[in-house]
């Protein structure tokens, strides 16, 4: 079985400070890791992705095996970047499309 | 490139009756999907297709039913609607090409069964 966690429903930070979303995850494969946002009035959409190392507006996250996690961080936030953040896995395989996601964190950026 | 469609967006029920959510995409993909969307409780995935014909049980499967006659269609369908089905509900369409992984998602049907 495939599960995600986040353990902060809401998260609270202000303008230019650091901040982390937690993510942990419990998959038996390798997994894929990915972070979903849904800013207000938007569609849910894709921000990032473990296997591109990409970073997506100022985000990294980094997908760790040994503690299971994948925290998604970005040094200087932004009012912008409130939105409710949603981590999900994806198990390893060809014909697994299926995404596990967790139930998500709400980011407010306060000025 | 309309990407995915869902209506209706808003929709009030009395419990007992049942519904149609459409869903389509234009994007040719094989893979689509419903999830629920509830407070505290994320997304949870319904049913889903990996192609015309095919359908899966997800995570929340009772009192929703799914077909796939098309590669475009993806329509839920509530038999009997109860007020624990009051969600916000997404489709979501992605390609076969597993290795980008990127789903891309409808703009919700906020249901409301009373």
């Amino acid at each position: 079985a495939q599960r995600v966690t986040q353990p902060e429903k809401l998260l609270s930070v202000f303008k230019g400070a650091p901040v982390e979303l937690k993510c942990n995850y419990s998959y038996s494969g390798s997994p894929e890791l990915f972070w979903y946002v849904q800013y207000s009035r938007q569609r849910l959409q894709l921000l990032l992705r473990h296997i591109s190392r990409e970073s997506i507006k100022g985000f990294t996250a980094d997908l760790n095996k040994g503690e299971t996690s994948f925290h998604l961080k970005k040094p200087f936030a932004q009012e912008e970047d409130s939105a409710m953040y949603y981590c999900a896995l994806r198990g390893s395989g060809g014909s697994n499309y299926k995404l596990t996601f967790g139930k998500g964190t709400l980011l407010t950026v306060n000025p | 490139n309309a990407g995915v469609t869902q209506t209706p967006k808003f929709q009030v029920l009395k419990t007992g009756q049942s519904m149609t959510l459409q869903c389509a995409q234009d994007m040719n993909h094989e893979y689509m999907s419903w999830y629920r969307q509830d407070p505290g409780m994320g997304l949870r995935l319904i049913h889903y297709s990996v192609g015309a014909g095919i359908t899966d049980q997800g995570e929340v499967p009772n009192g929703y039913n799914v077909s796939r006659s098309t590669t475009e269609d993806f329509p839920l369908r509530l038999l009997s609607a109860a007020p624990s089905q009051t969600s916000v509900y997404f489709c979501a369409s992605s390609s076969r090409d597993y290795t980008t992984g990127e789903l891309f998602f409808g703009e919700g049907s906020r249901l409301t069964v009373l």
